[in-house]
């Protein structure tokens, strides 16, 4: 089944401890990105990535790292957590959009809790 | 800059009645709208998008959606509504640079269809 996955879907971490959220498809896509969704704001762009080793800032980076080794693969990564950064995430990939406009197939999403 | 608006937080509908979710936009140039569905628990799921062509696109579900230039609305329809339809909606439009592939999504609406 083709898919987006993302774990883990549910989490909850003290400030300042280190955290990663995976994320990783199975449809061969060029393009992946992370989004958050908080009340009232809808959903935000964090980072995304056109292909392996080729990534780039969105609208809310700061705080965040990502890395693309491998092209299924797209970690998000706290290096420092902070309450602020308790929302919901989601991962979402593609196919290359640079051919026009391709839709985008979203993860599970992953509920994070920073006490 | 690319924005989309979704003025109505909830909406509440009977059983078997028509809906409408509503959606406005704001874009420089050609838009490129979607619409995404958000059940309890789950992850953003594609609804339909709008390229080009006839203004009336049918998506999953039975859903459909118009595209109006001349009112910059893109609103969801459904014939006849289904408590199974109660979920989150948002609408989205891609952004200028096409090449990110970066949706810019609204606020989000809440269908609430009552037995």
């Amino acid at each position: 089944e083709a898919q987006v996955t993302q774990n883990p879907r549910y989490l909850i971490t003290v400030t300042g401890k280190k955290l990663t959220v995976t994320c990783s498809q199975n449809m061969n896509h060029e393009y992946m990105s992370w989004y958050r969704q908080d009340p009232g704001l809808g959903l935000r762009q964090i980072y995304y990535s056109m292909n392996v080793e080729v990534t780039d800032k969105g609208d809310v980076p700061e705080g965040y790292k990502v890395s693309r080794k491998e092209k299924r693969n797209f970690p998000l990564i706290l290096e420092s957590p902070s309450p602020n950064q308790t929302s919901l995430y989601f991962c979402a990939s593609s196919l290359n959009p640079s051919g026009g406009t391709i839709t985008q197939y979203f993860g599970p999403g992953t509920r994070l809790l920073v006490l | 800059a690319q924005s989309v608006a979704q003025p109505e937080d909830q909406v509440n509908v009977a059983e078997g009645n028509p809906l409408t979710v509503k959606c406005t936009y704001s874009v420089s140039g050609n838009p490129y709208l979607f619409w995404y569905v958000q059940y309890p628990n789950r992850g953003l799921q594609f609804l339909l998008k709008y390229i080009t062509g006839d203004n009336l696109v049918k998506g999953s579900y039975g859903f459909e959606a118009e595209f109006n230039k001349s009112q910059t609305s893109f609103h969801l329809k459904k014939p006849s509504a289904l408590v199974s339809d109660s979920a989150l909606y948002f609408c989205a439009v891609r952004d200028k640079d096409g090449a990110t592939n970066k949706l810019i999504f609204g606020t989000g609406t809440l269908l609430a269809v009552q037995p």
